[in-house]
């Protein structure tokens, strides 16, 4: 099955400054890519997500990138702010199928004012 | 439009106790799934359903039971309840590729 290694695992940042999470998969057929945030006390929500047809993807002040040939993609979080602090969790499909993922152990990020 | 929905939102059992977590959802997904949370694990899939009549043993089955009673419910049950089944249990659907989280049940187990 896959399996999805995710780091760091904590990550504290000045607000107004850039984090990146990195996580990397081992199905080289996996070509479905999502990023989810919980906050605290909160259920996981999907914030952005990649196919394998394109090596990036912007949306606002985060972003994806993916690289097939080394079997990671990252998470980058530009401006953060207080709010952005959360767990964020990537994944990959497991078994072949878009809908049935591997997630990765997760990411705290805390952002300080 | 409620999404997705679980009940209890919270449960305290002791060892050997039996009980059933139910799941539903209103958005029409084919696929459902129960995950457990627990510290530094990430989610970790026990059961899923691809479609109504089909269910799936996932990545942590052990101790645990499913029924895809209709589209729209998802139920897990624990027969035996064991301490290293407490845990946050996570039910999602899926619509597309996004999978939908409900918002979970604490489970202690002591």
């Amino acid at each position: 099955g896959e399996n999805v290694e995710q780091h760091p695992s904590t990550l504290s940042v000045q607000e107004g400054d850039s984090a990146v999470i990195k996580c990397t998969y081992s199905d080289s057929a996996s070509n479905y890519f999502p990023w989810y945030k919980q906050e605290l006390g909160k259920r996981p929500q999907l914030i952005i997500d990649i196919r394998s047809n394109v090596g990036e993807k912007k949306d606002q002040r985060i972003a994806v990138t993916l690289n097939k040939t080394a079997k990671h993609f990252s998470l980058h979080i530009t401006e953060t702010q207080p709010e952005d602090s959360a767990v964020y969790f990537c994944a990959a499909p497991s078994g072949g199928s878009n809908y049935k993922l591997t997630f990765g152990k997760g990411t705290l990020l805390t952002v300080n004012p | 439009n409620a999404g997705v929905t679980q009940t209890p939102k919270f449960q305290v059992l002791k060892t050997g106790q039996s009980m059933t977590l139910q799941c539903a959802q209103d958005m029409n997904h084919n696929s459902m799934y129960w995950y457990r949370q627990d510290p530094g694990m990430g989610l970790r899939l026990i059961y899923y359903s691809a479609s109504e009549g089909t269910t799936d043993k996932g990545e942590v089955p052990n101790g645990y039971n499913v029924s895809r009673l209709n589209k729209r419910e998802f139920s897990l049950r624990l027969e035996s309840a064991a301490p290293s089944q407490t845990s946050v249990y996570f039910c999602a659907g899926t619509r597309g590729d996004e999978q939908f989280f409900g918002p979970g049940t604490r489970l202690t187990v002591l």
